[in-house]
C-alpha cells in the first residue's frame, strides 16, 4: 500500500491569493492524480500528473487556474491560483498501487481549503 | 466512459445486510467495478473489485450478473462504523483517469 501526506490539512484563505498544496508519496508512482470535492459533493477528477511532462487537465480545468508540479516520482504540488470562495473543496492527492493488477488508488487525507 | 447511477442514500439498522446497487449500462468489454469507502474528513479507501459473478473478501461480497450493467456491493451485518459514503467506479484499471460517480451514503441507525 502507499501511504500519502498532504500539506496544508487545512487552510482559511483570502479571496484572489493562490495557495500550493503538496503530496508526498512514500513510493515512487508514474502517476498521480488531483481530484477536487466540493462540499456534500463527489470527487472530480482534476489533472494527471506524470513526472517529467505536463499534467494533463480534465474538462472544465485549466493549467493557468490549477498549475500543477510533478519534479519527481514521490512528489507533486497543486496550487489554486486566483482563488474564491468557489473554490472552497477538499483537495485530494491520489496514486494507484497496492493489490497486483487492480488499479486501486490511494489517496491522502484530502486538503481543506476554505476561501472568504 | 461508462456513467454509474447509485442510490443517493440508504438506511440500515445495526446487524442488517445492506445492498447497494449500482447502474453501469454502458460498461465496456476491458472495465472493471471497482468500489470505495469514504468516511468524513478522509480520502476513499478501496472496499472490494470484480468483473464478473461474485468476489468476496473479508469486508464485502459483489455480486455482478452475466450482463455487467449492474452491480450490487453487500455489507454483511452493519455496524455503526459502516456509516459512510460508497462509491462505484467502472473503468479500464490500466487507464489512467478515474471517475467517481454520486455515491451512496449509508446511514446505520443503532
Amino acid at each position: 500500500s502507499a501511504v500519502i501526506s498532504q500539506k496544508p490539512s487545512r487552510d482559511i484563505c483570502q479571496r484572489g491569493t493562490s495557495l500550493t498544496i503538496q503530496c508526498q508519496v512514500d513510493s515512487q508512482v508514474t502517476m498521480m492524480f488531483w481530484y477536487r470535492q466540493q462540499p456534500g459533493q463527489s470527487l472530480t477528477l482534476i489533472a494527471t500528473a506524470n513526472q517529467g511532462s505536463e499534467a494533463t487537465y480534465e474538462s472544465g480545468f485549466v493549467i493557468d487556474k490549477f498549475p500543477i508540479s510533478r519534479p519527481n516520482l514521490t512528489f507533486s504540488t497543486l496550487t489554486v491560483s486566483n482563488m474564491s470562495p468557489e473554490d472552497s473543496s477538499i483537495y485530494l492527492c491520489s496514486v494507484r498501487g497496492g493489490r497486483e493488477n487492480t488499479g486501486e488508488l490511494f489517496f491522502g487525507e484530502g486538503s481543506r481549503l476554505t476561501v472568504l | 466512459l461508462a456513467k454509474t447511477t447509485q442510490p443517493i442514500s440508504m438506511d440500515s439498522y445495526e446487524g442488517q445486510e445492506v445492498n447497494i446497487t449500482c447502474s453501469h449500462n454502458n460498461i465496456a468489454t476491458n472495465d472493471y467495478i471497482t468500489w470505495y469507502q469514504q468516511f468524513p474528513s478522509q480520502g476513499p479507501r478501496f472496499i472490494i473489485q470484480g468483473y464478473k459473478t461474485k468476489v468476496t473478501n473479508e469486508v464485502a461480497s459483489l455480486f455482478i450478473p452475466a450482463d455487467r450493467k449492474s452491480s450490487t456491493l453487500s455489507l454483511p451485518r452493519v455496524s455503526l462504523s459502516d456509516t459512510a459514503v460508497y462509491y462505484c467506479l467502472v473503468g479500464d484499471i490500466s487507464g489512467n483517469q478515474f471517475y467517481f460517480g454520486t455515491g451512496t451514503s449509508l446511514t446505520v441507525i443503532p
